[in-house]
């Protein structure tokens, strides 16, 4: 099946620095990927839709300046988490549609676990 | 605000005992999905139920889905203390809109 990958796993960072998570497809192509949050033991909430050659659609209540995203080619998207604060730390993963597009399964990346101390 | 709320919200049960997550959701939907994910992971798709249909199986897995009540179940038949996760569903209208989840235990 598709592979979906994400760098770091992990991060630990300072307050205010800025820190970049990869989501990658491996072995297909992805002009639309997703964004998402987890919080500990709560749903996935959708942050925004990573779009190849075009900007990004936030979903409403998510900071555009604060999480940047840029989806520099068919098999990458960056999300930028800007001068991160403590309240930013949680579970981020990312996720790309299989064939057929957005309608069908997503394949999700195996998440990265940002904490800002 | 989430599309789908999923009753249990946590479930414990032995090893090969029957395990029926339920998901009810508010609006109307293309299609309705139950994602797995072990603790600290990505997710993993397990089924899609196209909102035409009301049953669907795979494997030790059964969906059904009614849109009249918009609602769905997901059951596991002979649960594994490896089918220990937490089990999301998922709406798609015009985006994947996920439930709350069931953290499920499956003990020896």
């Amino acid at each position: 099946g598709a592979v979906v990958s994400q760098h770091p796993s992990w991060v630990i960072c300072k307050s205010g620095t800025s820190v970049k998570i990869e989501c990658r497809s491996l072995d297909f192509q992805a002009t639309t990927m997703f964004w998402y949050r987890q919080f500990p033991k709560q749903s996935l909430m959708l942050m925004a839709t990573s779009n190849e050659g075009s900007k990004a659609t936030y979903e409403q209540g998510v900071e555009k300046d604060k999480f940047l995203i840029n989806h520099a080619s068919l098999t990458l998207s960056t999300l930028t988490v800007t001068s991160a604060h403590p309240e930013d730390s949680s579970f981020y993963i990312c996720s790309a549609p299989g064939y057929g597009g957005s309608y069908n399964e997503q394949f999700f990346g195996p998440g990265t676990r940002l904490t800002v101390l | 605000s989430q599309q789908g709320e999923e009753d249990p919200q946590a479930l414990s049960i032995q090893e090969g005992e029957n395990a029926t997550m339920n998901c009810s959701y508010k609006t109307s939907i293309n299609n309705l999905q139950w994602y797995r994910q072990n603790s600290g992971r990505g997710l993993v798709h397990l089924i899609l139920i196209r909102s035409n249909e009301r049953e669907k199986h795979s494997g030790r897995l059964r969906v059904t889905l009614d849109t009249s009540k918009k609602s769905s179940s997901l059951l596991i038949t002979a649960s594994r203390a490896a089918d220990t996760a937490s089990y999301f569903c998922a709406t798609f209208a015009s985006k994947l809109t996920f439930g709350t989840g069931t953290r499920l235990q499956v003990t020896l």
